[in-house]
């Protein structure tokens, strides 16, 4: 079965920038999806199709993908960016929906 | 404005049975997909099954397959899950999301709690 691996967390300060990676074989191939998750509350799609924003989703957020890796990029971090990202991908050969293991932002 | 509600979640012992529901309101709920996602305390999300916008095509992740069994009436705008042969493990919150166009997971519920205790 497919597998997305990232980072269990990373830290970063208030305005500086934040890189979550979501690394998949051959990810480059596949649209990666990324979830803030705030605690106690449900996921939100915060990057869609590797590199769009939802609507009031703010231009901070970020997004690639290349490769075996995708990246989410937080800009001028806020502390209200603190959660927990996770990226998704469809993967078509077993036609099962796949999430990443989880990245928690913490804002020191 | 979009909203999933889920209920039907609880404390259920080992070997039983739950039935969650989820129901939709503002979009036309019969033309799209839907799916459960659950996240164990303390754990990511493990997506569980996919169901089509007219119920013909059913995915089920390996870890639940012939465990749990997702349906929809969309004349009632509602999705579901029944669950059977529960275990610890499957103690976690439940959520229902709608599947976008190119298969982003773009609207969540906010959950409901299943308990497997004895």
């Amino acid at each position: 079965s497919y597998v997305l691996t990232q980072p269990p967390s990373v830290s970063v300060a208030p305005g500086q920038t934040a890189r979550i990676t979501c690394g998949g074989n051959n990810i480059g191939s596949k649209s990666v999806h990324w979830y803030q998750q705030k605690p106690g509350q449900a996921p939100v799609l915060v990057v869609y199709d590797d590199s769009d924003r939802p609507s009031g989703i703010p231009e901070r957020f970020s997004g690639s993908n290349s490769g075996n890796t995708a990246t989410l990029t937080i800009s001028r971090v806020e502390a209200g960016d603190e959660a927990d990202y996770y990226c998704q991908v469809w993967d078509s050969s077993s036609d099962h929906y796949v999430f990443g293991t989880g990245t928690k932002v913490t804002v020191l | 404005e979009v909203q999933l509600v889920e209920s039907g979640g609880g404390l259920v012992q080992p070997g039983g049975s739950l039935r969650l529901s989820c129901a939709a309101s503002g979009f036309t709920f019969s033309t799209y997909s839907m799916n459960w996602v659950r996240q164990a305390p303390g754990k990511g999300l493990e997506w569980l099954s996919y169901i089509s916008s007219t119920s013909n095509t059913k995915y089920y992740a390996d870890s639940v397959k012939g465990r749990l069994t997702i349906s929809r009436d969309n004349a009632k705008n509602s999705l579901y899950l029944q669950m059977i042969s529960l275990r610890a493990e499957d103690t976690a919150v439940y959520y229902c999301a709608r599947i976008g166009t190119t298969r982003q997971f773009d609207y969540w519920g906010q959950g409901t709690l299943v308990t497997v205790s004895s």
